[in-house]
């Protein structure tokens, strides 16, 4: 069975210092990786993905996340955060086979102080 | 392009009530769902479909119906509504294919009483 976990229900980091969500994952087969970003009182924007090739994934804004298969991980980052960073963050996980279903974490809250 | 849209934003029901959710799309997107979200548990698949006249069960199916009879709209039907459905249903799509991102909808508060 498919699952995604988000350790971390929120990530306080000050504005201008790096930022870490983490994220790992369990499918069978090969993954699709995805992060979406969520706003108070808005749909989910999508913000980056792993299909194939360079683990290394650049996003929107500025955010980049990288695959790490021996660790089931896809942790997403960004070098230096802002105060318009906080919001909802969601790891999802897709199989390559099998059915479009796409897993979901839970979130994580991400809250950056000025 | 509007993009997703979904209808209404926020509804009041009793239990036992029935009601639509409504979703439309307009960029021709083949690949449509239904999720709910609910504090702590992220999102969660109700129901999807690939293309028009074909659809399947997601995580939590139950007490919800869907259709897709045309390629822009995918209706959520709850047919008894229960507490335990208040949440905030989100309707998204896509082009198709495992890798394709999807565009979400901005989302219907539903609080059953």
């Amino acid at each position: 069975a498919q699952s995604v976990a988000q350790p971390e229900d929120q990530v306080n980091v000050a504005e201008g210092n790096p930022l870490t969500v983490k994220c790992t994952y369990s499918v069978s087969g090969n993954p699709y990786l995805f992060w979406y970003v969520q706003y108070p009182n808005r749909g989910l924007q999508f913000l980056l993905k792993y299909i194939t090739g360079d683990n290394l994934v650049k996003g929107s804004y500025g955010f980049e996340a990288e695959f790490n298969k021996s660790q089931t991980s896809f942790h997403l980052k960004k070098p230096s955060a802002l105060v318009s960073d906080s919001a909802l963050y969601f790891c999802a996980v897709r199989r390559n086979t099998g059915g479009f279903k796409t897993i979901f974490g839970a979130g994580t809250r991400l809250f950056v102080k000025a | 392009n509007a993009g997703v849209t979904q209808t209404p934003k926020f509804q009041v029901l009793k239990t036992g009530q029935s009601m639509t959710l409504q979703c439309a799309q307009d960029m021709n997107h083949e690949y449509m769902s239904w999720y709910r979200q609910d504090p702590g548990m992220g999102l969660r698949l109700i129901h999807y479909s690939v293309g028009a006249g074909i659809t399947d069960q997601g995580e939590v199916p139950n007490g919800y119906n869907v259709s897709r009879s045309t390629t822009e709209d995918f209706p959520l039907r709850l047919l008894s509504a229960a507490p335990s459905q208040t949440s905030v249903y989100f309707c998204a799509s896509s082009s198709g294919g495992w890798g394709e991102t999807q565009y979400f909808g901005p989302g219907t508060r539903l609080l059953v009483l």
